[in-house]
C-alpha cells in the first residue's frame, strides 16, 4: 500500500510571504496526484491535479501553483499569500484499479 | 459538469441508532463511488466504496446502496457508537480520474 508524506504538519505566514508545501509518495508508482484545500468547517475544494511529471491541470484560478518535479512528488507554492489561503491543504494520491484517494496527513496554513 | 450533492449537512442521532446518509450525482457515466470518514483535525480516510456494477456492499456495520437509475447512492450506519462522530464524504468519479465531492455531513452521537 502507498504512504503520503506532507510537510510541514503546520504553518504560520505572514501576508504577501511565500510559500511551498511539499508531497511525497512512496508505494507507488506514477500516481495521479492532487492538492486540495479544506477550509475550517467545510469541505474539499480540489485545486491542482497530476498526471505526470511536469503534467499540472488547475481547477480553480487563483495566486498559487503546482508543479511536478518528479514522479512521486508533488508541490505547491505561492509567490505572495493572501489571508483567504489559511485552510488545511491536503495531497492525495490515486491508487489501485479503482479512483479511490488516499490523503496525506494534510498541512494546516494560517496566514496572518 | 459533474455535480454531488450530499444531505443532511448535519445528522444528530441516539447512540445505538442508525444514521443514514444520502447522495445523488448528475453524470450517468460516474462508476465508483466511495465514502470517507474525517475526523476532526485529521485528514480522510476511505471508509467504504462501491463500484456502478453493485447495488449494495456492506462492512460490519456500515452499508453503502447505490441506485444507477435514481444516481442517487446512501451510507448507512447501525448501532452507532460515539466513535461514528465525524464528518462524512461522499464522492462519484468523474474525468480524468477525479473524484467530484459532497459537501460533507456532520455526524454527531449523542450519548
Amino acid at each position: 500500500s502507498q504512504t503520503i508524506h506532507q510537510w510541514p504538519a503546520t504553518l504560520v505566514q505572514p501576508v504577501g510571504s511565500p510559500l511551498s508545501l511539499e508531497c511525497t509518495v512512496e508505494g507507488t508508482s506514477n500516481p495521479n496526484l492532487y492538492w486540495y484545500r479544506q477550509a475550517a468547517g467545510r469541505g474539499l475544494q480540489l485545486l491542482f491535479y497530476s498526471v505526470g511529471i511536469g503534467q499540472i491541470s488547475s481547477e480553480v484560478p487563483q495566486n498559487l501553483s503546482a508543479s511536478r518535479p518528479q514522479d512521486r512528488q508533488f508541490i505547491l507554492s505561492s509567490k505572495k499569500l493572501l489571508l483567504s489561503d489559511s485552510g488545511f491543504y491536503l495531497c492525495a494520491s490515486r491508487g489501485g484499479v479503482n479512483n479511490e484517494q488516499f490523503f496525506g496527513p494534510g498541512t494546516r496554513l494560517t496566514v496572518l | 459538469g459533474e455535480n454531488v450533492e450530499q444531505h443532511p449537512s448535519t445528522l444528530s442521532v441516539q447512540e445505538g441508532d442508525s444514521a443514514v446518509i444520502k447522495c445523488t450525482y448528475s453524470d450517468s457515466a460516474s462508476n465508483y463511488f466511495p465514502w470517507y470518514k474525517q475526523e476532526l483535525g485529521k485528514r480522510p480516510q476511505l471508509i467504504i466504496d462501491i463500484r456502478s456494477n453493485v447495488g449494495e456492499k456492506k462492512d460490519q456495520r456500515i452499508a453503502v446502496t447505490l441506485n444507477k437509475t435514481a444516481k442517487h447512492f446512501s451510507l448507512h450506519i447501525t448501532e452507532t457508537q460515539p466513535e461514528d462522530s465525524a464528518v462524512y464524504f461522499c464522492a462519484a468519479s468523474g474525468s480524468n480520474y477525479q473524484l467530484i465531492w459532497g459537501a460533507g455531513t456532520k455526524l454527531i452521537i449523542k450519548p
